[in-house]
């Protein structure tokens, strides 16, 4: 099925550990995101990419970093996990900017994050 | 910082009824998307109305826009306790990297 695919569903960390979260989507999209969700906060962006090769900061990166080698594939890790980053993770892409005027966001299914 | 407030923040109501939800943001905005998210899952598109529309249908769903207020409103018509969800709004800009701006959401629920 199309659409866009994270991996894993669930996890646990322990404080100070490390971890990379995958996100791959078969529709050809070229931008890429990575948001958390929290409670009463809605979402929030962390990083984003906007094509092969090139990533960007959002609303709340520190703490993050990202990687884009393949169009298809947007990873998120965390290099020292903390307890203020346990949260559900969403993955999303979309079309370009010619094509963004007549489609949203197709997002993953969510990765929840408890870090102890 | 969010652009979306949706209010309410939860709705309850019985089949059969028309759900509304409402939403304002803050800056201008070039569309404005509706999201749904069923428990557990990720957020599903429902709908976008580009700024220099005013009202939009798809299916049950009607959507409007005033830009001189900032606000949208997603009404629901004859709702089905499928329909019980988070509801999200967005705000959208064309430019750069297409940044949506979320809301907190609305929590509806559906009772048959």
């Amino acid at each position: 099925n199309a659409g866009v695919t994270q991996t894993p569903k669930f996890r646990v960390l322990k404080t100070g550990q490390s971890m990379t979260l995958l996100c791959a989507q078969d529709m050809n999209h070229e931008y890429m995101y990575w948001y958390r969700q929290d409670p009463g906060m809605g979402l929030r962006l962390i990083h984003y990419s906007v094509g092969e090769g090139t990533t960007a900061k959002g609303e709340v990166p520190d703490g993050y970093n990202v990687s884009r080698l393949k169009k298809q594939n947007f990873l998120l890790g965390l290099e020292s996990a903390a307890p203020s980053q346990t949260s559900v993770y969403f993955c999303a892409s979309s079309y370009s900017r010619r094509l963004s005027l007549n489609y949203g966001y197709t997002f993953g299914s969510g990765t929840r994050l408890t870090v102890v | 910082s969010q652009q979306g407030e949706e209010d309410p923040q939860a709705l309850s109501i019985q089949e059969g009824e028309n759900a509304t939800m409402n939403c304002s943001y803050k800056t201008s905005i070039n569309n404005l998307q509706w999201y749904r998210q069923n428990s557990g899952r990720g957020l599903v598109h429902l709908i976008l109305i580009r700024s220099n529309e005013r009202e939009k249908h798809s299916g049950r769903l009607r959507v409007t826009l005033d830009t001189s207020k900032k606000s949208s409103s997603l009404l629901i018509t004859a709702s089905r306790a499928a329909d019980t969800a988070s509801y999200f709004c967005a705000g959208g800009f064309s430019g750069g990297y297409n940044k949506l701006i979320f809301g907190a959401g609305t929590r509806l629920a559906v009772h048959p």
